[in-house]
């Protein structure tokens, strides 16, 4: 048990629907991260928050969206679903390795599996 | 041409072989990381390397910074060593921005 949570494991929803996928991170981490992992594209990264604050973009859609609240915990917003946005969507957290430095180790959360039919 | 390169895709071995994986990676690095997935989809982190090598257990992790190469390596194998393994890289792009970059992963099968 890596000590990040995520829930639902599983979500099941048609095209063109909203869904909110929730993380919350490890103890005392203040970096949470979101992944995608799909059949075609494998393991993609998404997008980082730090403290509150977005720090990084990657491959993330502007259909999807992300915050992180002051209690730390993060939700990734997936808006107008299509049938490709089916995939495994993983958290993950760290903690700096010094106070606003590069992170340390990465410790991921089970999953959400995101059926879109 | 993938930022990140892993050999092979697909390794079958019997129990008590020496494994290695290899990833080879194009960009400038600031770590790379060595996770293991199972067939249950969760993903475990196994090394966070900058230099050097590291020994966990069965398990060794070793990069060449300037080669731009890692490897992993299992001694002893053992059926519960079957899974995926990934490898990741942090860019050098600094200011906390931590995202990984991934390689397609090696599927690891130990028969007994």
């Amino acid at each position: 048990d890596s000590g990040v949570t995520q829930t639902p494991k599983h979500l099941i929803t048609a095209t063109g629907q909203r869904v909110t996928l929730r993380c919350s991170p490890r103890s005392g981490d203040l970096s949470v991260y979101w992944y995608q992992q799909s059949l075609d594209q494998g393991l993609q990264f998404l997008i980082q928050y730090y403290n509150g604050e977005e720090r990084a973009k990657g491959n993330i859609l502007e259909r999807f969206s992300a915050q992180q609240f002051p209690d730390l915990h993060s939700e990734l917003n997936l808006s107008s679903l299509e049938l490709g946005d089916s995939a495994l969507y993983f958290c993950a957290s760290s903690v700096p390795t010094w106070a606003g430095g590069p992170s340390g180790e990465q410790f991921f959360g089970p999953g959400t599996r995101l059926t879109v039919l | 041409k993938n930022e990140v390169e892993q050999s092979p895709q697909n390794l079958t071995a019997q129990e008590g072989e020496f494994i290695t994986i290899n990833c080879s990676y194009s960009v400038g690095i600031s770590a790379l990381h060595w996770l293991q997935q199972h067939p249950g989809g969760g993903i475990v982190s196994l090394f966070m390397l900058s230099s050097g090598k590291k020994k966990h257990g069965r398990l060794i992790a070793t990069i060449n910074i300037q080669e731009k190469h890692s490897s992993l390596h299992i001694t002893a194998s053992h059926p519960r060593d079957s899974a995926v393994y990934i490898c990741a890289v942090r860019s050098e792009a600094g200011g906390g921005a931590d995202g990984l970059t991934f390689g397609k992963g090696t599927h690891l099968i130990i028969q007994p």
